[in-house]
């Protein structure tokens, strides 16, 4: 079946320090991919659907500046949280759609700001 | 607006006993209903779906599925409870547009004792 590799699993970091988490569809081609944010025991809640070779659709309330999302190829997408703050700390988890597949995900990346 | 409702927080069950997670919903056009698991800090994993078809379907780990559309269900079923069952369950609904990101419910705790 589809897989789709996020890295890292964990990362710590300073604050006002840049992350960037990515996320790779290793044997299909995902023209669509999703980012979503989860806090602890939550929901996941959709930041933005990523398209390769156009800009990111972000939803309602989330920064664009701060969540920088590069969908450079049909197999990477990369979320870049700029400037972090301890508030950004949070559970980030990619999801690529596939005509074959359907919906895969990533296995999260936990960001902790310090 | 697509919606999804799990009603419970969490559901504890004993070892070998049947259990249910529910989950209604609300869409436009026909149903594209998910189900997905979640480990501590780890990605999602797929359970199973419901597109079209019987009513009744059947995943992994054991776990079903029944789709109800006079009551707008897609309650999660099986019938001998394991304690590693235990985790956190989300139920999806694909909006009607193709490709577009998967909105999930608040997500229930299964606990299973032993």
């Amino acid at each position: 079946g589809a897989v789709v590799s996020q890295h890292p699993s964990r990362v710590i970091c300073k604050s006002g320090t840049s992350v960037k988490i990515e996320c790779r569809s290793l044997d299909f081609q995902a023209t669509t991919m999703f980012w979503y944010r989860q806090f602890p025991k939550q929901s996941l809640m959709l930041m933005a659907t990523s398209n390769e070779g156009s800009k990111a659709t972000y939803e309602q309330g989330v920064e664009k500046d701060k969540f920088l999302i590069n969908h450079a190829s049909l197999t990477l997408s990369t979320l870049t949280v700029t400037s972090a703050h301890p508030e950004d700390s949070s559970f980030y988890i990619c999801s690529a759609v596939d005509s074959n597949y359907g919906y895969t995900f990533g296995s999260g990346t936990r960001l902790t700001v310090v | 607006a697509q919606s999804v409702a799990q009603p419970e927080d969490q559901v504890n069950v004993a070892e070998g006993n049947p259990l249910t997670v529910k989950c209604t919903y609300s869409v436009s056009g026909n149903p594209y209903l998910f189900w997905y698991v979640q480990y501590p800090n780890r990605g999602l994993q797929f359970l199973l779906k419901y597109i079209t078809g019987d009513n009744l379907v059947k995943g992994s780990y054991g776990f079903e599925a029944e789709f109800n559309k006079s009551q707008t269900s897609f309650h999660l079923k099986k019938p001998s409870a394991l304690v590693s069952d235990s985790a956190l369950y989300f139920c999806a609904v694909r909006p009607s547009e193709a490709g577009t990101a998967l909105i999930f419910g608040k997500g229930t705790t299964l606990s299973v004792s032993s």
